[in-house]
């Protein structure tokens, strides 16, 4: 199993402004992963966080707005950039160590933006 | 279609069986989830079938899978308050390339007392 702290738990901030959430594993991950859940959706994936080299994002999200570093096999942080009202949403980390294996997930990041 | 897909909703008494059903999107993969979300957390595995069962059960917990039809069912029995919470069916379709989970819509359980 893993054990996820991700950080800030919630935070509000002002329009034009940037917010980097944190997420540190108690061991060593293969995959490291950022959702988005907007209120009552499911999740929705933003990117994969790759040690040592960019992230690899899904249609829809880019390096500039939600820029993610991996510096090694525990620790992760993703940036929301230049932030807008629409991107009040809940951020989750998940891990898992590849292939079908069970992934875990962080408490999320309540993110509101004024 | 693209999507997991699951019904919003669902409202059940104290005692009774809930039952959340799924359509998922690729009848190759290899396992299928059920994840369940608290209110103000992340989401916790509660159970998993491998796609060459019909059924598996834990405790108080049923899936059903159906291949043929993509379809996926959890069963509650004797639904108790703290099984208020969202849950999510999930898949790792292996023909997208790369082992990503792809979570269903949710459904919003409570539990009247």
């Amino acid at each position: 199993s893993a054990v996820i702290s991700q950080k800030p738990s919630r935070d509000i901030c002002q329009r034009g402004t940037s917010l980097t959430i944190q997420c540190q594993v108690d061991s060593q991950v293969t995959m490291m992963f950022w959702y988005r859940q907007q209120p009552g959706q499911s999740l929705t994936l933003i990117a994969t966080a790759n040690q040592g080299s960019e992230a690899t994002y899904e249609s829809g999200f880019v390096i500039d707005k939600f820029p993610i570093s991996r510096p090694n096999l525990t620790f992760s942080t993703l940036t929301v950039s230049n932030m807008s009202p629409e991107d009040s949403s809940i951020y989750l980390c998940s891990v898992s160590q590849g292939g079908d294996t069970e992934a875990f997930f962080g408490q999320g990041t309540r993110l509101t933006v004024v | 279609g693209e999507d997991v897909e699951q019904s919003l909703f669902l409202s059940v008494r104290e005692g009774d069986s809930s039952v959340i059903n799924c359509t998922y999107t690729d009848s190759s993969s290899t396992y299928l989830y059920w994840y369940k979300q608290e209110p103000g957390a992340g989401l916790q595995l509660l159970t998993y079938i491998f796609s060459n069962m019909d059924m598996k059960q834990d405790q108080r917990l049923t899936v059903l899978l159906n291949k043929k039809d993509k379809h996926l069912s959890l069963r509650i029995a004797d639904t108790q308050t703290g099984d208020s919470a969202i849950y999510f069916c999930a898949e790792i379709p292996p023909t997208s390339g790369t082992y990503k989970y792809i979570f269903g819509t949710g459904t919003r359980l409570k539990v009247l007392a």
